[in-house]
């Protein structure tokens, strides 16, 4: 069974930088695509980016010059980095593996960041 | 930047109705489509993929159709569980629409 966490810090500090880390269980990262989706509090889904397995990233265009997220298949996980957070990044963000064809078909359970001084 | 629209954004029904929400994008995106049903406090879950494919262990009383700019998402005969929100999702450049909630 397909399982994926999210763990980080639940609280930044404007201008720093935002990491979490996705640990996947039950598939190999080395296929499929690896996403990561935030929502805001009381607002809808916002795509972030992905990995694909052969390591190529694409990023949303309003968040690109911010954002990195890269993959360790030793540790079957996937990061994300998001650089000088401010408040309008406070959000639940999301892994999930997407495809292709189906899009996101497995998520993880969500991990709220605050970002607060 | 393909956006997404999807309409209404609020929607109250009864269990037994037949529901319709509509999901408009801003240029043609084939079948590249799926819709998603949220919780409050829990991830999404796909419920359909490539605009009208359900997806595994998904009730049959949900269905989606369209291509290219239009695209529908239709519950036969509404039950309690169906309530939350739902998001269409285009995997062209990924955006989603901004939801549509749901109230039973």
């Amino acid at each position: 069974q397909v399982q994926l966490q999210e763990s980080g810090p639940g609280l930044v500090k404007p201008s720093e930088t935002l990491s979490l880390t996705c640990n996947v269980s039950g598939v190999s990262i080395s296929r499929y695509y690896w996403t990561w989706i935030r929502q805001a509090p009381g607002k809808g889904l916002e795509f972030i980016g992905y990995i694909a397995s052969t390591g190529r990233t694409t990023y949303d265009p309003s968040l690109e010059s911010r954002v990195t997220i890269s993959a360790d298949t030793s540790k079957s996980q996937f990061s994300l980095r998001l650089t000088s957070v401010t408040s309008v990044d406070t959000a639940i963000y999301y892994c999930g593996r997407m495809t292709n064809s189906k899009g996101v078909d497995f998520w993880g359970q969500g991990t709220v960041v605050s970002v607060s001084s | 930047d393909i956006q997404m629209t999807q309409s209404p954004s609020t929607l109250s029904a009864s269990v037994g109705d037949r529901v319709t929400i509509t999901c408009q994008a801003s240029q043609s995106v084939s079948v590249w489509l799926a819709w998603y049903h949220q919780k409050p406090g829990k991830a999404p879950k796909l419920l359909i993929y490539q605009a009208s494919t359900l997806e595994s262990g998904v009730p049959v009383r949900f269905s989606g159709s369209g291509s290219g700019t239009e695209f529908t998402l239709t519950i036969s005969s509404l039950q309690p569980d169906d309530f939350g929100t739902y998001y269409c999702q285009q995997y062209n450049s990924y955006t989603f629409g901004q939801g549509t909630k749901l109230e039973i």
